[in-house]
């Protein structure tokens, strides 16, 4: 079966600092991955997503970046964090063979603070 | 993007059916209809999707009107541990080929004793 695993589960960073989360799916190969940030009290918001090793999409202008080292590996940076950076970031992947349809898997996320 | 409407809280009995509503009057005709649901806390976790027909699984059934602009998601027998923010959404193609799902603000759904 398959499994997807985000880490660290909790982080409490200082304004200014870099940002490194990491997530890791296991048991299939060549997904679609994803990152989403869900703001206290709102609806998730999907922040970049990837096809293949190194292609990254990114859907909203912002602080952060990603990167896809690995076929099951999908890393979310920032050099400086700022304030607003602070919410619930989820991965999340799919099936990319077959139809487009293919429902998306979430990880179960990291709060992330700043101060 | 095709948006979705759906009541902000919904109170259901445990044993009873929950029957959450859900519209999307500006839906597609190859867009599908997807079902999360989010307990506190965790990552939102997959239920169901349709595209014209009902659908039904292990955990609910999806119930799609002919002209596709509504959508009730039917959890047979509510327990206490389906208590959560349940979201529908409308996929929309991500231009790379991703899938991106846009997260409305869902239902809260209550299974109350």
């Amino acid at each position: 079966s398959q499994t997807i695993h985000q880490w660290p589960a909790t982080l409490v960073q200082p304004v200014g600092s870099p940002l490194s989360l990491e997530c890791t799916v296991e048991g299939t190969s060549n997904p679609n991955l994803y990152w989403y940030r869900q703001a206290a009290g709102r609806g998730l918001q999907l922040l970049f997503y990837s096809v293949g090793i190194g292609q990254i999409s990114s859907e909203v202008p912002q602080n952060l970046s990603a990167s896809r080292p690995q076929d099951r590996q999908f890393i979310l940076s920032s050099k400086k964090l700022l304030l607003s950076d602070s919410g619930f970031y989820l991965c999340a992947w799919s099936y990319k063979t077959g139809s487009s349809n293919q429902p998306q898997h979430f990880g179960d996320g990291t709060r992330l603070s700043i101060l | 993007d095709a948006k979705t409407t759906q009541p902000t809280s919904m109170d259901c009995a445990e044993g009873r059916a929950a029957n959450l509503p859900c519209n999307h009057s500006t839906i597609s005709g190859n867009e599908y209809v997807y079902w999360y649901r989010q307990i506190h806390s965790q990552g939102p976790q997959y239920i169901i999707h349709g595209l014209k027909n009902n659908e039904t699984n292990e955990m609910a059934s999806l119930i799609i009107t002919e002209d596709r602009k509504s959508s009730t998601l039917i959890l047979p027998h509510a327990t206490l541990r389906d208590t959560a923010v349940y979201y529908c959404i409308v996929r929309v193609l991500g231009t790379g080929g991703g899938n991106k799902l846009t997260f409305g603000t869902g239902t809260q759904l209550k299974v109350e004793l």
